[in-house]
């Protein structure tokens, strides 16, 4: 069964200051990982996808197979990334039912 | 603009009604998925359709059902509605069964 969790619910930041969003996944494979963001409950946009391994608005995601892990981390958190972010999992491959399974989100505030 | 369209944008109705919500996906995105997003509680995966054909199914309640037409776009369709229905319903799509979704603005349902 593929499962993604984030265990933090709410996270508050001062400006500047650096934020890490944790996100683990249980998966037997190899899977696509993802980062979404929602502002404001508006659309769900993709922030990152682990096999692009780009840098948006200064988030980056690191795959961590041993620990099953896909962190995202900012250096310098701005008041404009104050929003929800979602991890989510998809397998890698085209099965019949596949699916991206999300986790329960986190809600990021950064301060002034 | 992600390129999927749901209609309506907001609906209010009263309890026991029927409501259907529209999704157009993407052009040439043959994947459609349901979302239900409550305020209390995160992205809850429904159903999911693949060029007309139910592939996976969520926490779906059985008064609540869905199609994919032959032009590809879904219906959802709410009965007997209730309070607790009340949330926002997002359609997403892509193009097969990997990969990222994208994501609609998301009907918002409001029971009363």
């Amino acid at each position: 069964a593929q499962r993604v969790t984030q265990p933090e619910k709410l996270l508050s930041v001062f400006k500047g200051a650096p934020v890490e969003l944790k996100c683990n996944y249980s998966y037997s494979g190899s899977p696509e990982l993802f980062w979404y963001v929602q502002y404001s409950r508006q659309r769900l946009q993709l922030l990152l996808r682990h096999i692009s391994r780009e840098s948006i608005k200064g988030f980056t995601a690191d795959l961590n197979k041993g620990e099953t892990s896909f962190h995202l981390k900012k250096p310098f958190a701005q008041e404009e990334d104050s929003a929800m972010y979602y991890c989510a999992l998809s397998p890698p491959f085209e099965t019949s039912g596949s699916r991206l399974t999300f986790g329960e989100g986190t809600q990021l505030t950064v301060n002034p | 603009d992600s390129g999927v369209t749901q209609t309506p944008k907001h609906l209010i109705t009263a309890t026991g009604q029927r409501v259907t919500l529209r999704c157009s996906p993407r052009s040439g995105d043959l994947s459609v998925y349901w979302y239900q997003q409550s305020l209390d509680q995160g992205l809850q995966f429904l159903i999911q359709y693949y060029n007309g054909e139910e592939r996976a199914k969520g926490n779906i309640l059985e008064r609540f059902s869905a199609q994919q037409f032959p032009d590809l776009h879904s219906e959802l369709n709410l009965s007997s509605l209730e309070l607790g229905d009340s949330a926002l319903y997002f359609c997403a799509s892509r193009f097969r069964n990997t990969g990222e979704l994208f994501f609609g603005e998301g009907s918002r349902l409001t029971v009363l």
